[in-house]
């Protein structure tokens, strides 16, 4: 099992442009979340999905954010336009549910410049 | 008030210390209890959960939590130099389609 992938692993940008980070979860796991960790806020949840279905979204801080899951094996989050407020490691993580806990990815460190 | 509140240290000790974390939660129907460990560079791993209040055990681990008075605790035997990490406390309900509240986590140092 190679885990929950993201990519990149890395991304630098400009301000302003646009910016998607991708997501394949656990095969069999029907929940996934996204998730921004920064110094100063620890670990925020920004959306998750429940089989493929956006249940809670209160914690995107923008309508500049928007998250997808189009299939049970994919998953994209967008930011546009990017700000550099936006720069911090980017998680996703999925699940079976209870007692399994999350199993995150390696994260995608985003920083806009 | 933050649903869940860790102190985020950092914690120094050294090798062969027994470590203890601890964490403090709000919401009364949070029902599992959790603890990640997250190296630098790294997504946070489970370590260990329990469900309601209890202790467990797990090798050099234990978790202990006391729901009358919302408080969650990790403890560390024989603390080891590879056993330096931050470690992130986590709290959910079972009717909140296991949405995770993650504590600030906690940096730990172990000396050799």
């Amino acid at each position: 099992d190679a885990g929950v992938i993201q990519s990149p692993r890395h991304e630098v940008t400009e301000m302003g442009q646009e910016v998607t980070l991708r997501c394949k979860p656990i095969s069999g796991h029907n929940s996934l979340f996204w998730y921004r960790q920064t110094m100063m806020r620890g670990l925020e949840l920004l959306i998750y999905f429940n089989n493929n279905v956006p249940i809670d979204d209160s914690g995107m801080p923008e309508d500049r954010f928007s998250a997808k899951m189009p299939n049970a094996s994919f998953s994209t989050l967008k930011i546009q336009p990017s700000e550099p407020r936006d720069s911090a490691v980017y998680f996703c993580a999925s699940t079976l549910g209870g007692g399994d806990g999350y199993t995150f990815g390696s994260g995608t460190r985003l920083t806009v410049v | 008030q933050k649903e869940v509140e860790q102190d985020p240290g950092p914690l120094s000790v050294p090798e062969g210390a027994i470590v203890s974390l601890n964490c403090t939660y709000s919401n009364s129907a949070f029902q599992y209890f959790m603890w990640y460990r997250q190296y630098s560079r790294k997504g946070p791993e489970l370590l260990m959960y329990t469900y309601s209040s209890g202790n467990k055990e797990d090798g050099r681990f234990t978790a202990q939590v006391d729901k009358s008075s919302k408080y969650i605790s990790l403890f560390i035997r024989d603390s080891q130099p590879s056993d330096s990490a931050t470690y992130l406390c986590a709290s959910f309900t079972n009717t909140g389609g296991f949405k995770t509240i993650f504590g600030a986590g906690t940096r730990l140092f172990v000396k050799a």
